[in-house]
């Protein structure tokens, strides 16, 4: 079983809807990051969690230490935003285990 | 704000070559962290680099090496290339503010032939 599990593994939704994906680990970790990737490869940071809620623009991101459970909302979703979505999760190291992505397709 | 830079941004190589990638970290950032994606695959943590030292080793091959210089850039080095080397290699650049948050290059996309 992978330590980082995510879900769906592609979603198509249409122009304004909400968008929600789901990321479980298994580990012991000291933070959470989701990660943006476009289709030329570059990865941009969304967030990094350790507890809580953070909200930036249409993102929200949760996270709940004890369910080892955290989730990416995407509010009025649009064309733009289509992406791959990764959850990763930081060890004590500072090493990050990355999840299989979430390919997300938005319709105009 | 300056970010992470990787040189080349795309490298072609016959089989057999040696290769390099440069990072250049965000700046007072001084761990950098090498992880390699290959085709359709989740990225894979390569190594880092704390200070100039080695901070840790993941499934790196033993036909490449890195190292991170005086002031803080990291090249890693390829020899021997594969097919199955081929994939974007992205570096990674934390500082003493919070060595939890990782920001991320652009990546060297890096075909071998």
């Amino acid at each position: 079983k992978n330590e980082v599990e995510q879900s769906p593994q592609n979603l198509t939704a249409q122009e304004g809807e909400f968008i929600t994906i789901n990321c479980s680990y298994s580990v012991g970790i000291s933070a959470l990051h989701w990660l943006q990737q476009h289709p030329g490869g570059g990865i941009v940071s969304l967030f990094m969690l350790s507890s809580g809620k953070k909200k930036h623009g249409r993102l929200i991101a949760t996270i709940n230490i004890q369910e080892k459970h955290s989730s990416l909302h995407i509010t009025a979703s649009h064309p733009r935003d289509s992406a791959v979505y990764i959850c990763a999760v930081r060890r004590s190291n500072y090493q990050l285990i990355w999840g299989a992505g979430t390919k997300l397709i938005i319709k105009p | 704000a300056a970010g992470v830079i990787q040189s080349p941004r795309h490298l072609i190589k016959e089989k057999r070559e040696t290769a390099t990638l440069k990072c250049y970290p965000i700046p007072r950032h001084d761990t950098v962290y090498w992880y390699q994606q290959g085709p359709g695959q989740d990225p894979q943590f390569l190594i880092s680099f704390y200070e100039k030292m080695q901070s840790d080793k993941g499934s790196i091959p033993d036909r490449f090496s890195a190292q991170q210089f005086s002031d803080y850039h990291s090249e890693l080095n390829m020899s021997s290339l594969e097919l199955g080397d081929s994939a974007l290699y992205f570096c990674a650049s934390s500082g003493q503010m919070n060595y939890n948050e990782q920001f991320f290059g652009p990546g060297t996309r890096l075909t071998v032939l």
